[in-house]
């Protein structure tokens, strides 16, 4: 079983570069989400889709857009990148059962450096 | 909105127990689950509680819940180097906020 696979794996970008990380997920599960993890702050959430079709920002959506491109994927895109943005991103997905979740399954994350 | 704390740290030594404790504000969740990151991976469920249970033994692991006063807590008996990682408690919530985590060392 896949579960939840980004790419990529590491990345290097110059300030003012975009990219778009990729997430796909083959659970058939409605909800994914977008963090970051930085030393000491945990995972804090950046967006998530609760279902297909729909999107919406999270504890820091600042400097970042995503697409539910359909149920299976879910990228996150960033315009601009900035050193601030030097981070660890994780995509997750869930199944969702009304306002709440169950267990939610991670990829393996993207390491990315903005120089 | 929701809110999870733990502690940052915690040092023990090999062979001994570790407890990890949580607390947090959203208290509707069916299931509050611990999950596991070991150096250099994702996040991977590590247990669960039922929320209608006080505690729950797998193996090593029991999870204790106090619901009235909104803690979760994790033991871990018998450490060993291998449970060295960072410890997140989730409370199911629909926007899935996770603490910052306890990160567990563990000392030979």
């Amino acid at each position: 079983n896949a579960g939840v696979t980004q790419t990529p794996k590491f990345q290097v970008l110059k300030t003012g570069q975009s990219m778009t990380l990729q997430c796909a997920q083959d659970m058939n599960h409605n909800s994914m989400y977008w963090y970051r993890q930085d030393p000491g702050m945990g995972l804090r959430l950046i967006y998530y889709s609760a279902s297909e079709g729909t999107t919406d920002k999270g504890e820091v959506p600042n400097g970042y857009n995503v697409s539910r491109l359909n149920k299976r994927e879910f990228s996150l895109r960033l315009e601009s990148a900035a050193p601030s943005q030097t981070s660890v991103y994780f995509c997750a997905s869930s199944e969702a059962r009304g306002l709440m979740n169950t267990e939610a399954f991670f990829g393996q994350g993207t390491r990315l450096t903005v120089v | 909105g929701e809110d999870v704390e733990q502690s940052l740290f915690l040092s023990v030594r090999e062979g001994d127990s570790s407890v990890i404790n949580c607390t947090y504000t959203d208290s509707s969740s069916t299931y509050l689950y611990w999950y596991k990151q070991e150096p250099g991976a994702g996040l991977q469920l590590l247990t669960y509680i039922f929320s209608n249970m006080d505690m729950k033994q797998d193996q090593r692991l029991t999870v204790l819940l106090n619901k009235k006063d909104k803690h979760l807590s994790l033991r871990i008996a018998d450490t060993q180097t291998g449970d060295s990682a960072i410890y997140f408690c989730f409370t199911g919530g629909f926007k899935t906020i996770f603490g910052a985590g306890t990160r567990l060392f563990v000392k030979a």
